[in-house]
């Protein structure tokens, strides 16, 4: 069975810096895609970024938003994906969810709440 | 940057309803554009993928059709476990989100 379960949120002051963790299991994590998107309070959904697969170099996009501020890698000995969060905003308060996206299909973890305020 | 642009915000309608919600796209997305339900304090589910395909075990009362630009999903007979928030997703570049349809009990 795919799981997925994000873990690290908590209240950080403005400025101040967070990393989020996905644990990963039931899929071969080294070939999977892997997206972080948030929600901020009542509202939608948002695309943070993403890593690709080993295979294809493991490259990373990310929404402008969070550009230069975030960093997502992975490492594949621990199944694990990480969200480095770096000079953080008010507007960054949300649940972070990590998501395989299509690869395998439809797969999100249960998200974890990240508070930024003084 | 590709927008998605949901209609409507809200919809109120009774259990048996035919239920439609279209998203369209600010440049073509091919089929690329998958269609998600979430609950209030739960992750997104999957419904639909490339546009018309049913996500494994979601049952047949949804379904997803169009291409380029314009895209619907359709419940053929609104059940009580279907109210719930509504997104559609493009994934041809990078991901973006509409910005949802609640559905809620008329």
């Amino acid at each position: 069975e795919v799981q997925l379960v994000e873990s690290g949120g908590g209240l950080v002051k403005p400025g101040g810096s967070l990393r989020l963790s996905c644990a990963a299991s039931g899929f071969t994590f080294s070939y999977a895609w892997m997206n972080w998107v948030r929600q901020a309070p009542g509202k939608g959904l948002e695309w943070v970024g993403r890593v690709k697969s080993r295979i294809d170099g493991e490259p990373t996009d990310y929404a402008a938003p969070v550009k230069g501020r975030f960093t997502i890698s992975r490492d594949a000995s621990k199944n694990v994906l990480y969200l480095q969060m770096n000079s953080l905003k008010t507007e960054d308060t949300g649940v972070y969810f990590c998501t395989t996206g299509f690869n395998p299909l439809g797969a999100w973890g249960q998200g974890t709440l990240v508070t930024v305020s003084s | 940057d590709i927008q998605m642009t949901q209609s409507p915000s809200t919809l109120s309608a009774s259990v048996g309803d035919r239920v439609t919600i279209t998203c369209r796209a600010s440049q073509s997305v091919n089929y690329w554009l998958a269609w998600y339900q979430q609950k209030p304090g739960n992750a997104p589910k999957l419904l639909i993928y490339k546009a018309s395909s049913l996500h494994s075990g979601v049952p047949s009362r949804f379904s997803g059709s169009g291409s380029g630009t314009e895209f619907t999903l359709t419940i053929s007979s609104l059940q009580p476990d279907d109210f719930a928030t509504y997104f559609c997703q493009q994934y041809d570049t990078s991901w973006t989100f509409g910005q949802g349809t609640k559905v809620e009990i008329k």
